[in-house]
């Protein structure tokens, strides 16, 4: 695999479920995102990991829950979601540092 | 104010004319602008960036940036059908580091 993964591509879910989100980068970067991306918003920043420390929460409600296990890898746990949550979820990479950031396939998710 | 603001669109232009894409910013610190392109139902993906003032070519893109106006253009010259897609505006808020602020992206249509 090259580049930015995600897993799963689409997911649905109901209010009361718990799912998660993963993101794989294979470019040697050593910092992590996650955005949301709404119809007719801007991409949204939610998280930022940099050397596997988060230094970025941008006021994300505490049911979307973020986990960096290694620099290669970035979790975004899901539990008691909303309908209005239901979006194009992006993760992305880059290296610290540098602002060019290279982005994954994205997760489809819609929350009924 | 929103940060960062394009026109929606969609911007329609005939194949091989030059399609011309705005953002303004709001933030006078900003230091790095770039232009992603974004296919419908793909992810955003980086085509330039932009660094000082002036002009920057890339084949038949051109960012042009202007810091005194808040203002940062891409000309996309002989546009191609395969042109079709959002381009996205991004910036890095003053004080550098790595966090981008996204406008909601132009749609442009280019026509047979």
């Amino acid at each position: 695999e090259t580049g930015v993964t995600q897993t799963p591509r689409h997911l649905v879910m109901g209010m009361t479920n718990k799912k998660s989100l993963k993101c794989e980068q294979h470019l040697g970067h050593n910092a992590m995102y996650w955005y949301k991306q709404s119809a007719k918003k801007p991409l949204e920043l939610m998280f930022v990991y940099s050397l596997e420390e988060r230094v970025e929460n941008n006021s994300v409600p505490s049911r979307f829950s973020p986990e960096c296990p290694n620099s290669s890898h970035l979790f975004l746990h899901l539990h008691t979601l909303q309908p209005e949550d239901s979006a194009l979820y992006l993760c992305a990479s880059s290296q610290e540092g540098a602002e060019t950031q290279y982005f994954g396939p994205g997760t489809r998710l819609l929350v009924l | 104010q929103k940060e960062v603001e394009q026109n929606s669109g969609p911007l329609s232009v005939p194949e091989g004319a030059i399609a011309s894409l705005n953002c303004t910013y709001s933030d006078r610190g900003s230091q790095s602008f770039f232009w992603y392109r974004q296919y419908s139902g793909k992810s955003p993906e980086l085509i330039m960036s932009i660094y000082s003032n002036g002009d920057k070519e890339d084949g038949r893109f051109t960012a042009q940036l202007n810091k005194a106006s808040q203002y940062v253009s891409l000309l996309i010259r002989d546009s191609q059908p395969s042109d079709s897609a959002t381009y996205l505006c991004a910036v890095t808020k003053g004080g550098g580091g790595n966090k981008l602020t996204f406008g909601t992206g132009t749609q442009l249509k280019v026509e047979l």
